[in-house]
């Protein structure tokens, strides 16, 4: 069975600053993807950033980055220079191949605050 | 603009009383699928759909039926509501591809509660 465990139920961050939220997986497919959603107080979901598990660089687009580490399991995204609208909750989910097709596994959330 | 919608936004019901939730894209996108998000259970897949007149179970699918006639349409239908599908809905879309690696674009979600 294939987990995504987010392990910081909420964190605060400065403007500004960039911040790390993290990411492991637990999967035997070999052949998988790893994603990032934003879900902002609002309510709707977001995508920001994707990575293949056959990628060899790590996924970047714009002030979001993802540090891959295949080994670890872990796919943690990086928001550089945090901004206040970036307050939100963060998921990271995961598609396997061998999984009923396009099926996304969602981690529990980061909730994220920016403070000025 | 591309983009995934959801009517209602915003649903008070009672029990029995049969709904749907509809949802459509305007990408062409082959794949979509229904989730429901509940606190600490996180989102679940209810039900997706590969084409027309193709859908499958998800991992929480009693309760609900799909129908996908349309390659742009998939709505949500709840028979009978109960009050523990009092829940927040989003549908998604994404274009055919090997299914792991496509990124899945969300509508804005639906708050639905029974009572």
């Amino acid at each position: 069975a294939q987990k995504i465990t987010q392990t910081q139920p909420g964190m605060f961050v400065q403007e500004k600053e960039a911040v790390t939220l993290d990411c492991t997986y637990d999967t035997s497919d070999p052949s998988y993807g790893l994603f990032w959603y934003k879900q902002p107080s609002s309510g709707e979901m977001i995508f920001l950033i994707y990575q293949g598990s056959y990628d060899q660089q790590n996924a970047t687009e714009g002030r979001y980055s993802l540090n891959f580490q295949k080994a670890r399991k872990s796919a943690n995204l990086v928001i550089s220079a945090s901004q206040l609208g970036d307050s939100a909750m963060y998921f990271c989910a995961m598609s396997v191949s061998m999984d009923s097709w396009g099926k996304l596994q969602f981690g529990a959330g980061t909730q994220v605050v920016v403070t000025p | 603009e591309a983009q995934v919608t959801q009517n209602p936004r915003y649903l008070i019901t009672v029990t029995g009383k049969k709904l749907t939730v509809t949802c459509s894209q305007n990408m062409n996108h082959e794949y979509m699928s229904w989730y429901r998000q509940d606190p600490g259970l996180g989102l679940r897949q209810i039900y997706y759909s590969m084409n027309v007149e193709v859908t499958d179970k998800g991992d929480v699918p009693e309760g609900y039926k799909v129908s996908r006639k349309e390659k742009r349409n998939f709505p949500l239908i709840l028979e009978s509501p109960s009050p523990n599908q009092t829940s927040l809905y989003f549908c998604a879309s994404s274009a055919a591809g090997t299914g792991y690696t496509d990124t899945q674009y969300f509508g804005p979600g639906t708050r639905l509660t029974v009572l």
